[in-house]
Formats: C-alpha cells, sequence, structure tokens
C-alpha cells in the first residue's frame, strides 16, 4: 500500500513570493492535516482538512491557506512568504473517523527555504 | 488546558545502555496516546498507540508503556540505528480529532 506522498521535495523561493504544496494521502484516507516544523519547535498545526472541507485549523496567518479535493488529495498556500515561513512542510493522513484507533500517517515533508 | 511535556528535551546514551524517555500528560480525557520516531529532515514514522493505563506494547528494543499521566518509552540495549527524535502525541476527548503533540526527545546513540 503506498505512503503519503507531498510534493515537490525542496523549494526555495524569495521573500513576497507564493508557493503551492501538495499532498496525495494514503489510498482510504479522508482527512489530511498540514503541520509545520522549524529547528527547535515541535509539530505546529496548521490546519486539517476532512471530506473536502476544512474541519480545524491552527494560530497561523491568514495567508496560510488549503483546500482538498474529491479524491482526498490536499494542497497548501503560502502568500506573501516571509523568511520565517522556512521550515519543513508535513502533510499526515487518517481515516478521519474521530475514533481513538485512527492514526496519523505522515508524509516525508516539503523542506521550504524563503530567501 | 491539554497538554503534553516530554522529557528529557535530548538524552545521550553509549551503545546498550538502556533507558527511557517520558511524556506526561495533562488532559480532560485520553482516548489515545501515539508515539512517532523522526528521523533528521523526515517524517515521523509511527510506531504505537496506548489506550489505557496498564497497556503495554513493544517492538524490537522500544517499548511503550502507559499510566494515567504518563507514558514511558523504554529503549533496551540501544543501537546507533535508534539514534532519532521521539515524539508523542494525544487524542482526547475534546480535541475535535486533532492531536496535540509534546516537543520531543532528541536521542543519540553512541557507539
Amino acid at each position: 500500500k503506498a505512503g503519503v506522498t507531498q510534493t515537490p521535495r525542496y523549494l526555495i523561493k524569495t521573500r513576497g513570493q507564493q508557493v503551492t504544496l501538495s499532498c496525495s494521502p494514503i489510498s482510504g484516507h479522508r482527512s489530511v492535516s498540514w503541520y509545520q516544523q522549524t529547528p527547535g519547535q515541535g509539530l505546529q498545526f496548521l490546519f486539517e482538512y476532512f471530506s473536502e472541507t476544512q474541519r480545524n485549523k491552527g494560530n497561523f496567518p491568514g495567508r496560510f491557506s488549503g483546500r482538498q479535493f474529491s479524491n482526498s488529495r490536499s494542497e497548501m498556500n503560502v502568500s506573501t512568504l516571509e523568511l520565517g515561513d522556512s521550515a519543513l512542510y508535513l502533510c499526515a493522513s487518517s481515516f478521519g473517523s474521530g475514533l481513538s484507533t485512527d492514526t496519523q500517517y505522515f508524509g516525508p515533508g516539503t523542506r521550504l527555504t524563503v530567501l | 488546558e491539554d497538554q503534553v511535556t516530554q522529557s528529557p528535551e535530548a538524552l545521550r546514551l553509549q551503545e546498550g545502555e538502556s533507558s527511557s524517555l517520558n511524556c506526561s500528560y495533562t488532559v480532560s480525557g485520553l482516548r489515545g496516546l501515539f508515539w512517532y520516531r523522526q528521523d533528521p529532515g523526515k517524517g515521523p514514522e509511527f510506531l504505537f498507540t496506548l489506550y489505557s493505563a496498564g497497556e503495554e506494547k513493544e517492538k524490537e528494543r522500544l517499548k511503550a508503556t502507559l499510566t494515567k499521566k504518563e507514558s514511558f518509552l523504554h529503549i533496551t540495549a540501544p543501537k546507533p540505528e535508534d539514534s532519532a527524535t521521539y515524539l508523542c502525541a494525544v487524542h482526547t476527548m475534546d480535541s475535535n480529532y486533532q492531536l496535540i503533540w509534546g516537543a520531543g526527545t532528541k536521542l543519540i546513540i553512541k557507539p
């Protein structure tokens, strides 16, 4: 069974630009969560999508947005990039049932560098 | 407020030197506790889920245990390849499908 895939794996942008990251979940999973991880910081929750609807949102500015398609693939977008947006962006998929047995499985991440 | 705290922040061991990592939690109602391993620059890899106090799970040199207030990840006779950051997360009654994450313990095993 294929795991979670994220594209691109590495990205270099300059301040002020925008970027779109993509995540394909495990087949059958309907929930996709996005996280930001910077050195010395734990996983910071961005948002979660389930069945094309944003179900949860973390404490990030409106420059961070996302969407989910009918095939459960998800994209996140960051507009007007800032130096502090340089991070590893992780996507995790799960069934999204909310049951205690529901496990999140992570992709390899996209390393974004903002110059 | 629901909270997850991991200790120590970093741990250096000699190869073969057993030890334990701690994940303590203060939550309204625990539905599940998850352990992940993360290698530098990669996504976290799922290790275990624990649901109720007294539960234990094992995988190779790792054994996870759970009490009503904390979980331990015991590492027996570790090898250099066990070096990684170990993350703990909880799913609670009030978290609305979200996981609450600890900051992680960076484990370094020296040969």
